[in-house]
């Protein structure tokens, strides 16, 4: 069972906004930034948003993360069908001593 | 622009060992960090340790007492081995850069390899 909580499916219409959240705890969220993961069927894991809502370059501002206390969440507006795969957020534990993942959100687009 | 690659068997018999490598090209190992994560078939992923170029290691205390991870800068290499494996360490392996100590920022990521645990 991992210290970071996701929601196990999300799904939405093309054109819509969805939401993953992520729940951690005061020895992981709660002290360090949140990075999240996309990982599209075949391919490598890729950062969507580090320190809790900033972009690398080249993704789009589609993506948007967020951060509040011990939560934190990714939107997706303007979903499209290529959006769908599986998302995950990580952070670092300072009671585990390392990064730790969320168990993954599935995204279908409808 | 830094890219990884894995490389081993794809077939590791239980109670042996898992030997992997990830080899880095379009730039130098030096001053950065370099990690292993995996995903067993239909899970999530999960960090399995990472390394300072100069040697030092941080490891996922539930894997701990089977994995070692070490490095070659002079290959431009790191190397990943686990004991004592059965089938519950069958997984997809990526390597990966990590942007810091104590940080969670992996980028970028091998394509990862796919290794089975079977007799």
């Amino acid at each position: 069972q991992s210290a970071l909580t996701q929601p196990p499916s999300v799904s939405g219409t093309p054109g819509q906004r969805v939401t993953i959240s992520c729940s951690g705890s005061t020895s992981n969220i709660g002290s360090n930034t949140v990075n999240w993961y996309q990982h599209l069927p075949g391919t490598a894991p890729k950062v969507l948003i580090y320190s809790n809502n900033q972009w690398p370059s080249g993704v789009p501002d589609r993506f948007s993360g967020s951060k509040s206390g011990t939560s934190a969440s990714l939107a997706i507006s303007g979903l499209q069908s290529e959006d769908e795969g599986d998302y995950y957020c990580v952070t670092w534990d300072d009671s585990l001593d390392g990064p730790v993942f969320g168990g993954g959100t599935k995204l279908t687009v409808l | 622009q830094v890219q990884l690659q894995e490389s081993g068997p794809g077939l590791v018999k239980p109670s042996e060992t898992l030997s992997l490598t990830c080899t880095v090209s379009g730039g130098s190992m030096t001053g950065y960090y370099w990690s292993w994560i995996r995903q067993p078939p239909g899970k999530g992923l999960e960090w399995i340790a990472y390394i300072y170029s100069s040697g030092k290691t941080n490891y996922n205390a539930s894997l701990k007492s089977r994995v070692t991870i070490s490095v070659d800068t002079s290959k431009n290499q790191f190397s990943l081995k686990l004991t004592s494996v059965t089938a519950a360490d069958t997984a997809v392996y990526y390597c990966a850069k990590l942007e810091g100590g104590r940080t969670s920022r992996f980028d970028p990521w091998g394509q990862g390899t796919l290794v089975t645990v079977s007799s």
